[in-house]
C-alpha cells in the first residue's frame, strides 16, 4: 500500500525557517516526480512545488520562488520541503503527493493526510 | 497571471447530473494542460477521481467522467449520490512544471 506521512508542521514565528518531511513507502520511490500542496485554513488547494525523479528538475508557485526549496533523499525514500523567510500566509495544512509518473507533466496521486504550519508571532 | 476558475457552488437533486467546470481566465482549457479533478471532504486529504482529462483513477465510480467541453475541462457526475457532496478542485497543467489549482467548487446534494 502506497503511504506518504508528513512532519515537522509547528507553530514558528514571521521571517523563521523550517524543514518539512515526508517518508514515502509501498512505491519505488525514485520512479516518481514529487508534489508538495498547501491548504490554509479554510482555503482551497494551492500547488507549492515539484521535483522530479531525480531530483535534478524543481519547480515553484510563485507565491513561494526564492524562499521555498524542494529536494529528495531517493536513498532515504523521502521528500522535503525547506522553507524559509515565512509569511503569515503561509500558514497551511501541507501535503505530500506521489506524482502518477516520473513525467512532471502528471497530476498528483496519492496524497498524504498532512503537516500544519502555523506562521505566527 | 493566469487565474483557473471553478463554480464556487453548486447543488443537484439525489440521482439527478451535474456538471462542474474548469477554465482559464484568459484562454481554452485543452488537453494540452492535462486536466485533473479532486474530491475533498471535509478533514480529508484530497482524493484523485480523474487525470490527464478523462482517466478515472483507480476504485472511483464510472458515474465520475471527465472530458473538454467547450473551452473548459469538465466534471460531470451522472446519477448523483448523497455522499458526492464534497469539494471539487481541477488542477491544470501551465507547463514548465508548474501546476495551479481552482478555487474549488462546493457540491451540494439536495
Amino acid at each position: 500500500e502506497v503511504q506518504l506521512v508528513e512532519s515537522g508542521g509547528v507553530v514558528v514565528q514571521p521571517g523563521g525557517s523550517l524543514r518539512l518531511s515526508c517518508a514515502a513507502s509501498g512505491f519505488t520511490f525514485d520512479d516518481y516526480a514529487m508534489h508538495w500542496v498547501r491548504q490554509g485554513p479554510g482555503k482551497g488547494l494551492e500547488w507549492v512545488s515539484l521535483i522530479s525523479w531525480d531530483g535534478g528538475g524543481t519547480y515553484y508557485a510563485d507565491s513561494v520562488k526564492g524562499r521555498f526549496t524542494i529536494s529528495r533523499d531517493n536513498s532515504k525514500n523521502s521528500l522535503y520541503l525547506q522553507m524559509n523567510s515565512l509569511r503569515a500566509e503561509d500558514t497551511a495544512l501541507y501535503y505530500c503527493a506521489k506524482g502518477l509518473g516520473s513525467n512532471s507533466r502528471l497530476c498528483m496521486d496519492v496524497w498524504g493526510k498532512g503537516t500544519t504550519v502555523t506562521v505566527s508571532s | 497571471q493566469t487565474v483557473v476558475t471553478q463554480e464556487p457552488s453548486f447543488t443537484v437533486s439525489p440521482g439527478g447530473t451535474v456538471t462542474l467546470t474548469c477554465g482559464l481566465s484568459s484562454g481554452s482549457v485543452s488537453t494540452s494542460y492535462y486536466p485533473s479533478w479532486y474530491q475533498q471532504n471535509p478533514g480529508q486529504a484530497p482524493r484523485t477521481l480523474i487525470y490527464t482529462t478523462n482517466t478515472r483513477s483507480s476504485g472511483v465510480p464510472d458515474r465520475f467522467s471527465g472530458s473538454i467541453l467547450g473551452n473548459k475541462a469538465a466534471l460531470t457526475i451522472t446519477g448523483a449520490q448523497a455522499d458526492d457532496e464534497s469539494d471539487y478542485y481541477c488542477v491544470l497543467y501551465m507547463g514548465s512544471g508548474i501546476w495551479v489549482f481552482g478555487g474549488g467548487t462546493k457540491l451540494t446534494v439536495l
